[in-house]
């Protein structure tokens, strides 16, 4: 069966510093991979989605950036943090067209 | 633009009664709508999905409605459940499936005993 990591669960950044947040998944090939982000009493941004190693499409203009080095592998980073980070970030990967199947994601403050 | 938009941010409803959640949206390319359940802390998960040919769609205590005249989709819940205390969200696609998909706002959605 397919399964999801991210880590860490939760991370407390100062302003300024650097990000890097993964995403794995195992038991599927080529998938399509997500970074969206949910701020406090918001819904699912979508970030940046990957059809495959090297290939990134961004959705929002933003602070951060994302990469696929490997075909299970999504990373999240930041050069430099700012407040407005701050958010639950998940990862999804979808194998079809039926739905997407969610990480259990990450808890990022920035202070 | 809100491409999805669900208007309750939060519904309260007796265990056992059935709980009705709306979500609305303005593109007409959307073809294919999902509903997710989400715990805090925990990322979402996949409830049920309907095709855009279809205008119902079942899957035990949950079924979803779509009306496409109206650009409108319903999730009900019967009989509702205290583990059924969570954020909704329901999310379209216009691209072949659930490839690339548009969040609504969530609604909270709390059962009481």
């Amino acid at each position: 069966s397919q399964t999801i990591h991210q880590w860490p669960a939760t991370l407390v950044q100062p302003v300024g510093s650097p990000l890097s947040l993964e995403c794995t998944v195992e038991g599927t090939s080529n998938p399509n991979l997500y970074w969206y982000r949910q701020a406090a009493g918001r819904g699912l941004q979508l970030l940046f989605y990957s059809v495959g190693i090297g290939q990134i499409s961004s959705e929002v203009p933003q602070n951060l950036s994302a990469s696929r080095p490997q075909d299970r592998q999504f990373i999240l980073s930041s050069k430099k943090l700012l407040l407005s980070d701050s958010g639950f970030y998940l990862c999804a990967w979808a194998g079809g067209t039926d739905t997407q199947y969610f990480g259990p994601g990450t808890r990022l403050t920035v202070l | 633009d809100q491409q999805v938009k669900q208007n309750s941010p939060s519904l309260s409803v007796q265990e056992g009664r059935i709980s009705i959640l709306n979500c609305d949206y303005t593109n007409s390319m959307f073809d294919y709508f999902l509903w997710y359940k989400k715990y805090p802390a925990e990322g979402p998960t996949f409830l049920i999905s309907i095709s855009s040919i279809k205008d119902k769609n079942e899957d035990g205590r949950f079924t979803v409605f779509l009306n496409k005249s109206a650009k409108h989709l319903s999730l009900h819940i019967v009989p509702s459940q205290p583990g059924d205390s969570a954020v909704y969200f329901c999310a379209a696609s216009a691209s072949a499936g659930a490839q690339k998909l548009v969040f609504g706002q969530g609604t909270r959605l709390t059962i009481n005993p």
